[in-house]
């Protein structure tokens, strides 16, 4: 257990509905981090925040998705109108500091059906 | 961030040391080397980083080559719990992502 926790930890979703996910860091953390994860690839960069804004964002991060950490502290991603190709493992991870490692929590498994 | 090369898979007996290969040839100087590794269904999970020098935790040794084209990450005494996918990634100091590749699947053998 790093710290790091997610919620839920699976999700299976119909093709077109919405679905959020949260996360909460290490509580000293100030860098927040998402990533995807598909099957038998490395995770990949989503987006980061430092505190409560959001500072790079991946092409990956289509228009559908929207995440937020309102007062700097846990953070959600939402993705609106999923499709089959969102299924994947969603990772949130968090550091402190400039070059701290990142401490990732156990992922969210979402299906869309 | 400079592209990094590691073989697919590696096997390893129990009781044994296990030394994962990186080739990092396009590397800048102002990039470390990050080693994380992922356990199956588990997020990843930090090993080690280093700079110029060769680098030793609880976990592991971390051993960059002179030109910093390339590096060994070393567990000492290999445990089926490190049965996992180990990555080596080059990060760009102050850079916030991480960038996974494929990484290297080992696997320890009883």
């Amino acid at each position: 257990d790093t710290g790091v926790s997610q919620d839920p930890r699976h999700k299976i979703t119909k093709r077109g509905q919405n679905v959020t996910f949260r996360c909460d860091p290490i509580s000293e953390h100030n860098r927040l981090y998402w990533y995807r994860q598909t099957l038998g690839q490395g995770p990949e960069f989503l987006t980061y925040f430092q505190n409560e804004a959001q500072l790079e964002k991946s092409r990956l991060l289509s228009d559908r998705f929207s995440a937020e950490r309102p007062k700097g502290s846990f953070s959600t991603l939402e993705i609106q109108r999923t499709e089959q190709g969102d299924s994947a493992m969603y990772l949130c991870a968090s550091s402190l500091g400039l070059v701290g490692e990142q401490y990732f929590g156990p992922g969210t498994r979402l299906t869309v059906t | 961030d400079a592209k990094t090369t590691q073989p697919p898979s590696m096997d390893c007996a129990e009781g044994r040391a296990a030394n994962l290969p990186c080739n990092h040839s396009t590397i800048s100087g102002n990039e470390y080397v990050y080693w994380y590794r992922q356990i199956h269904s588990q997020g990843p999970q930090y090993i080690i980083h280093g700079l110029k020098n060769n680098e030793t935790n609880e976990m592991a040794s971390l051993i960059i080559t002179e030109d910093r084209k390339s590096s060994t990450l070393i567990l000492p005494h290999a445990t089926l719990r490190d049965t996992a996918v180990y990555y080596c990634i080059v990060r760009l100091q102050g850079a916030q992502k991480l960038v996974f590749g494929q990484g290297t699947r080992l696997t320890i053998n009883p």
